[in-house]
């Protein structure tokens, strides 16, 4: 199947700071990306969804001047979380899928994000 | 009418064993219906897929059995390993939500060697 690259695999970040988060497809173009939060043993919450070149739509509840999501090339989006907290802390997961893929969209390894 | 509700939250099997997983959803527009093995600290993995004009794929020691009119799906693992312990999640999208997946709660599995 197709890759999907994220980076870092884990950051931790003193409180106030801000953490960019990437996701990468590393052999197809990615038309539209998924951002999805994870608490342990919980299942992955859906935060937005981005088109390439497009801005983000956020699902209810998720700040958008929080969680600022970018996508502006077909192989890269990005999450940065702004003035983290330590309630930011989570694992977030991006997955991507391509334009040919009518339904299939491929994970990342995800972000272990620790704010103290 | 978002929602896919999956049982059991845990599962423990002996190895050789056979595990089962169920799915159920609301929503009849839905119509790709994949299933996620997610080992600890990484990104879910799709694992096998179906469309609803099919009532079964097989792949390998992975089955998943389809019933449209009771809107309800599952997985079964044959002969189970000690590798196949992990979360498993069903999970289901429309082409009107821009393929979103509306994730199951998540199944824990441990094989027993």
């Amino acid at each position: 199947g197709a890759v999907v690259s994220q980076h870092p695999s884990r950051v931790i970040c003193k409180s106030g700071t801000s953490v960019k988060i990437e996701c990468r497809s590393l052999d197809f173009q990615a038309t539209t990306m998924f951002w999805y939060r994870q608490f342990p043993k919980q299942s992955l919450m859906l935060m937005a969804t981005s088109n390439e070149g497009s801005k983000a739509t956020y699902e209810q509840g998720v700040e958008k001047d929080k969680f600022l999501i970018n996508h502006a090339s077909l192989t890269l989006s990005t999450l940065t979380v702004t003035s983290a907290h330590p309630e930011d802390s989570s694992f977030y997961i991006c997955s991507a899928r391509g334009w040919q893929m009518n339904t299939e969209a491929f994970f990342g390894q995800g972000t272990r994000l620790t704010v103290v | 009418q978002q929602q896919v509700k999956q049982s059991p939250q845990s599962l423990i099997v002996q190895k050789g064993g056979i595990s089962i997983i169920n799915c159920a959803y609301e929503n009849t527009a839905f119509d790709y219906f994949p299933w996620y093995q997610q080992f600890p600290g990484k990104g879910p993995a799709l694992l096998i897929a179906i469309r609803p004009d099919v009532s079964e794929k097989k792949e390998g020691r992975f089955t998943i059995s389809f019933n449209k009119s009771a809107k309800q799906f599952s997985l079964h693992i044959m002969d189970s390993q000690p590798g196949d312990s992990a979360t498993y999640f069903c999970a289901a999208s429309w082409s009107g939500s821009a393929r979103q997946l509306t994730f199951g709660s998540g199944t824990q599995l441990t094989v027993l060697p």
